[in-house]
């Protein structure tokens, strides 16, 4: 069975960092790319960051470019999104999500449950 | 504002069909695969349709998808109240190099 399960969130002061793990299972981690989506509450669904099954391409909203890195360990069948100078429009669920494909773009096809951030002094 | 328009809201009677419009442009729907995900409240998204038109496995034949242009809709037929939840489109942006959603919409069965 195909699993993604995120940890990780928490609340973090204004100008704080974080970094959210993505533990997957049941499928071949290094053969899909991956994403982190966003929803801020009440609101809709806002991709973050994508990454390709080797990590050798990143891709980012401009919302995070520079702020946020996304990365993977393939030995450790892990994704990883470290947070840098978070600011109160960051607060959200941040989910993690398998893609259908080695490369961006593709759909997602697996979902995390999710893990909220809230950035708050 | 998102790059992707959808209506914020569609309803219709059980066993009925609807349809959910999504807008955009030639750098994102023109040409590059939607997909379509379904969101109840405090759950994860689900995929329900990628590459325009195909179902992943377990999706009931009651969803479809299709494209034209630079805009795409999702189908709904037998609507159920289990049905009502949120509904989004997504594609791939290649002006932007990101993956861009629609503003999702609600779907009540009345």
């Amino acid at each position: 069975e195909v699993q993604v399960v995120e940890s990780g969130g928490g609340l973090v002061q204004p100008g704080g960092s974080l970094r959210l793990s993505c533990a997957a299972s049941g499928f071949t981690f290094s053969s899909y790319a991956m994403s982190w989506v966003r929803q801020a509450p009440g609101k809709g669904l806002e991709w973050v960051s994508s990454i390709s099954s080797t990590g050798s391409s990143t891709y980012y909203a401009d919302s995070v470019e520079g702020r946020f890195t996304i990365s993977r360990d393939n030995s450790w069948n892990t994704l990883y999104l470290h947070m840098d100078s978070l600011r109160a429009e960051d607060t959200a669920v941040y989910y993690c999500a398998k893609l259908m494909t080695k490369v961006t773009p593709g759909a997602c096809d697996y979902w995390g449950q999710g893990t909220l951030v809230t950035v708050s002094s | 504002q998102s790059v992707l328009t959808q209506p914020p809201s569609v309803s219709a009677a059980p066993g009925q069909k609807v349809t959910i419009s999504c807008s955009g442009s030639s750098s994102n729907i023109g040409n590059n695969y939607v997909s379509w995900y379904q969101q109840f409240p405090g759950t994860a998204p689900k995929l329900l349709i990628y590459e325009n038109n195909k179902r992943p496995s377990g999706i009931p034949d009651r969803f479809s998808g299709s494209k034209s242009g630079t805009s795409a809709t999702l189908g709904i037929t037998g609507l159920q109240t289990g049905d009502e939840a949120d509904y989004y489109c997504g594609t791939w942006d290649s002006s932007l190099s990101a993956w861009v959603f629609g503003g999702g919409t609600k779907l009540t069965v009345l």
